[in-house]
């Protein structure tokens, strides 16, 4: 079946400094790749997606490129802010060929980061 | 639209009672998930709707759980008889088949079962 494998936490660092959360994934087909964001209190928010290898999806300095050969999915910013400090989630969805439509997604376990001033 | 909305935020029940819980999703969204999330976990798919059909149920769905989506608009989960181990956050998310713009969850439900 299909997994996500999350690096594990809690990732804390200063503002300014680089960020990485490490995700990889196990999946039959060809799976689109997500990053969702959990702050305190409040629900899951997407953060931004790919649909085929090699895509790059980015928001807010946020960058994730989808790399097939190592099936990983990594998420990078290269500034992190204090307001960043949340709960971060790589996800999959196996029927998202195209990106014109989600089945179920399968989530990993989570990290997170607390960014200190 | 206000996004996705679910009621109640808490609820505490004692062991053996029935609870249910509503989800209301974007209007225009045809397909609707439910997810269970525990402490430290990612969510996990319990469930999910397109328009009024199931089409699919995950094998955690025991069968002390129940959902409905009656009239393809807001939907329904029910567990009966709960357990201990029951006692998660219950997300429910929407999405229009068709587009790319993936999920919209809501703020989801918490139980505790003691």
């Amino acid at each position: 079946g299909n997994s996500v494998t999350q690096m594990e936490g809690p990732v804390t660092l200063s503002e300014e400094a680089f960020l990485t959360i490490n995700c990889t994934y196990t999946a039959t087909g060809y799976p689109s790749l997500f990053w969702y964001v959990q702050y305190p209190g409040e629900g899951l928010q997407l953060l931004l997606k790919a649909t085929k290898a090699d895509d790059k999806g980015s928001n807010k300095g946020f960058e994730a490129t989808y790399r097939k050969e190592t099936t990983s999915f990594h998420l990078e910013k290269g500034s992190v802010q204090v307001s960043d400090s949340a709960v971060y989630f790589c996800a999959l969805s196996e029927d998202g060929a195209g990106g014109t439509s989600y089945g179920k997604l399968t989530f990993g376990q989570g990290t997170i980061l607390t960014v200190h001033p | 639209d206000t996004g996705v909305s679910q009621d109640p935020r808490h609820k505490i029940t004692k062991r053996g009672q029935n609870v249910t819980f509503r989800c209301d999703p974007i209007s225009e969204h045809n397909r609707l998930y439910w997810y269970r999330q525990t402490l430290g976990q990612g969510p996990e798919f319990l469930t999910y709707f397109q328009n009024e059909a199931q089409l699919e149920k995950s094998r955690l769905l025991s069968d002390r759980f129940s959902a409905e989506r009656p009239k393809g608009s807001f939907s329904t989960l029910e567990i009966q008889r709960t357990e201990q181990g029951d006692s998660a956050m219950y997300l429910c998310a929407s999405s229009h088949l068709g587009t790319g713009d993936g999920y919209t969850f809501g703020s989801g439900t918490r139980l505790t079962v003691v």
